[in-house]
C-alpha cells in the first residue's frame, strides 16, 4: 500500500519568510513519481513539480525548491522569501496506479 | 489550450436524489480520473477512465460511477445521495493511462453540498 504523510497541518509565516513544507511517503515500488500541488481557495490542484525516483538531484524554480531523499523517503519543499499570494494549501502526492495524496499543509503567509 | 472543464461548480440536492457531474479534459488527453475531496478524508481517488474504458477503481459504494465519451469527457454519477457525499469532485485530466509519469491537470472542481 502507499501512503503519504504531510505531519504539518497548518503553517503560518510572515511575508519574506522562508518555510519549509515536509512530506514523507511510503511505497514499495522501485519506480515511482512523487509531485506537489497547491490548491488555492478556488480549488483548483495546480501542478508544481514532478520527479521520479531514480532523480535525486534538489530543483529549484525561482523562489520554489525541492529536496528529494529517497533514503529517508521525503521530498521536502521550500518556498524562499514567501509572499502573500504563495497561501494555499499544498499537498504531497506519490503515483502509482493513481495518485495517492497526503493530507494537505494549509499555508498562510501574513503581510 | 483550454484547461480541464468541469460543470456545474456548485450544486445543491436533496438525499435520495441523484446527480450528474461533467469533466472535459484538455484537448488531446485521454484519460479522466475523479477524485473526491472532503474535510475528514482529504484527497480520494474514485476512479479512471481511458479510452472509455475503466481503468481503475477507488474503495467507493456502487451508488458512485462513471463513464467516458468517445471525445474523452466524463461523467461520474451518485445514486441516492447521501449527506456524506458532499464534497469537492475533482476531475483530472493526463495524456495516458495511470498516474505514473504523467502530470494530471485538475479541474476547479464540482462543489456538491447535499441537504
Amino acid at each position: 500500500a502507499q501512503k503519504v504523510t504531510q505531519a504539518q497541518t497548518e503553517i503560518s509565516v510572515v511575508e519574506k519568510e522562508d518555510v519549509t513544507l515536509d512530506c514523507v511517503y511510503e511505497t514499495r515500488d522501485t519506480t515511482y513519481y512523487l509531485f506537489w500541488y497547491k490548491q488555492p481557495p478556488s480549488g483548483e490542484l495546480v501542478f508544481l513539480i514532478r520527479r521520479n525516483s531514480f532523480d535525486e538531484q534538489n530543483e529549484i524554480s525561482g523562489r520554489y525548491s525541492w529536496n528529494f531523499q529517497k533514503s529517508t523517503s521525503s521530498f521536502n519543499f521550500t518556498i524562499t522569501a514567501s509572499q502573500v499570494v504563495d497561501s494555499a494549501v499544498y499537498f504531497c502526492a506519490l503515483s502509482g496506479s493513481r495518485l495517492t495524496f497526503g493530507e494537505g499543509t494549509q499555508l498562510t503567509v501574513n503581510p | 489550450k483550454a484547461g480541464v472543464t468541469q460543470t456545474p461548480r456548485y450544486l445543491i440536492k436533496t438525499r435520495g436524489q441523484q446527480v450528474t457531474l461533467s469533466c472535459s479534459p484538455i484537448s488531446g488527453h485521454r484519460s479522466v480520473s475523479w477524485y473526491q475531496q472532503t474535510p475528514g478524508q482529504g484527497l480520494q481517488f474514485l476512479f479512471e477512465y481511458f479510452s472509455e474504458t475503466q481503468r481503475n477503481k477507488g474503495n467507493f459504494p456502487g451508488r458512485f460511477s462513471g463513464r467516458q465519451f468517445s471525445n474523452s469527457r466524463s461523467e461520474m454519477n451518485v445514486s441516492t445521495l447521501e449527506l456524506g457525499d458532499s464534497a469537492l469532485y475533482l476531475c483530472a485530466s493526463s495524456l495516458g493511462p495511470g498516474a505514473r509519469g504523467t502530470e494530471a491537470f485538475f479541474g476547479q472542481g464540482t462543489r456538491l453540498t447535499v441537504v
